[in-house]
C-alpha cells in the first residue's frame, strides 16, 4: 500500500496569508494520479486539483498544486474565510490512499 | 444539479449489521464506478470499496474484506453498502463518490454516521 504523509498537521495562518501544505508519498506516484480535497464539517468532500496541478471544474485560482516523484505540495496563495478547513491528499494509481489530512486553522 | 445523497446511518452494536444507500442524481449514474469512503472520527479518509459501472466487479480496502459488500441498482440510480460484523473501529462518516470528469473523485455525498457501540 502506498502512505501518504501530510505535513504539517495544523496550520495557523491569518486570512490573506500564503498556506503551504506538504504531501510526501511512500513511493513514486505518476502526477497524473494525484488528487487534493477540501473537507469541512456536515459537507461534501470538494476536488480541488487532480493530475497534481489542474483545477477542477469552479475551483478558484488562488489554489494551485505542485509536485512530483514523492513529493507534492498545495499552496493556497491568499487564504481566504472559506478556505479554513481540513485538506487531504489522494494518490489514484495503485488502488486509492489518502493522507491523514492538514488543517488549515485560523490563527 | 449533479448530486449523491447518502442514507441508513445509524447506531449500531457490535457485531450488528447496516445498510447504507447513496441515491445519485442528474448524471448517467450507469456510466461510473461508484465508491465508497469513510472518515472516522481523528483520522484521516479512508477508500471502502468501489463497484465497476456495471456491477461486474468489486474491490475492498483490506480492513473490510469479508465483512462488507457493495453492489448497486442501475435501474434505480443506487448505491449500496451491506456492512456485517460492525466493529467500534468502523464508526465513521460515510461517503459515497464517483469520478466522471477526471479519474480523481469529482462529485461527493455529505455522507451518513454509522456509530458502533454497545
Amino acid at each position: 500500500e502506498i502512505v501518504l504523509t501530510q505535513s504539517p498537521g495544523t496550520l495557523s495562518l491569518s486570512p490573506g496569508e500564503r498556506a503551504t501544505l506538504s504531501c510526501r508519498t511512500s513511493q513514486s506516484v505518476s502526477r497524473t494520479h494525484l488528487a487534493w480535497y477540501q473537507a469541512k464539517p456536515g459537507q461534501a468532500p470538494r476536488l480541488l486539483i487532480y493530475a497534481a496541478s489542474d483545477r477542477a471544474t469552479g475551483i478558484p485560482d488562488r489554489f494551485s498544486g505542485s509536485g512530483s516523484g514523492t513529493d507534492f505540495t498545495l499552496t493556497i496563495s491568499r487564504l481566504e474565510p472559506e478556505d479554513f478547513a481540513v485538506y487531504y491528499c489522494q494518490q489514484y494509481g495503485t488502488s486509492w490512499t489518502f493522507g491523514q489530512g492538514t488543517r488549515v486553522e485560523v490563527k | 444539479q449533479v448530486q449523491l445523497v447518502e442514507s441508513g446511518g445509524g447506531v449500531v452494536q457490535p457485531g450488528g449489521s447496516l445498510r447504507l444507500s447513496c441515491a445519485a442524481s442528474a448524471f448517467s449514474f450507469s456510466d461510473y464506478g461508484m465508491h465508497w469512503v469513510r472518515l472516522a472520527p481523528g483520522k484521516g479518509l479512508e477508500w471502502v470499496a468501489l463497484i465497476r459501472d456495471d456491477g461486474s466487479k468489486e474491490y475492498y480496502g483490506d480492513s473490510v474484506k469479508g465483512r462488507f459488500t457493495i453492489s448497486r441498482d442501475n435501474s434505480k440510480n443506487t448505491l449500496y453498502l451491506q456492512m456485517n460484523t460492525l466493529r467500534a473501529e468502523d464508526t465513521a462518516v460515510y461517503y459515497c463518490a464517483t469520478s466522471t470528469l477526471t479519474d480523481a473523485f469529482d462529485i461527493w455525498g455529505q455522507g451518513t454516521k454509522v456509530t458502533v457501540s454497545s
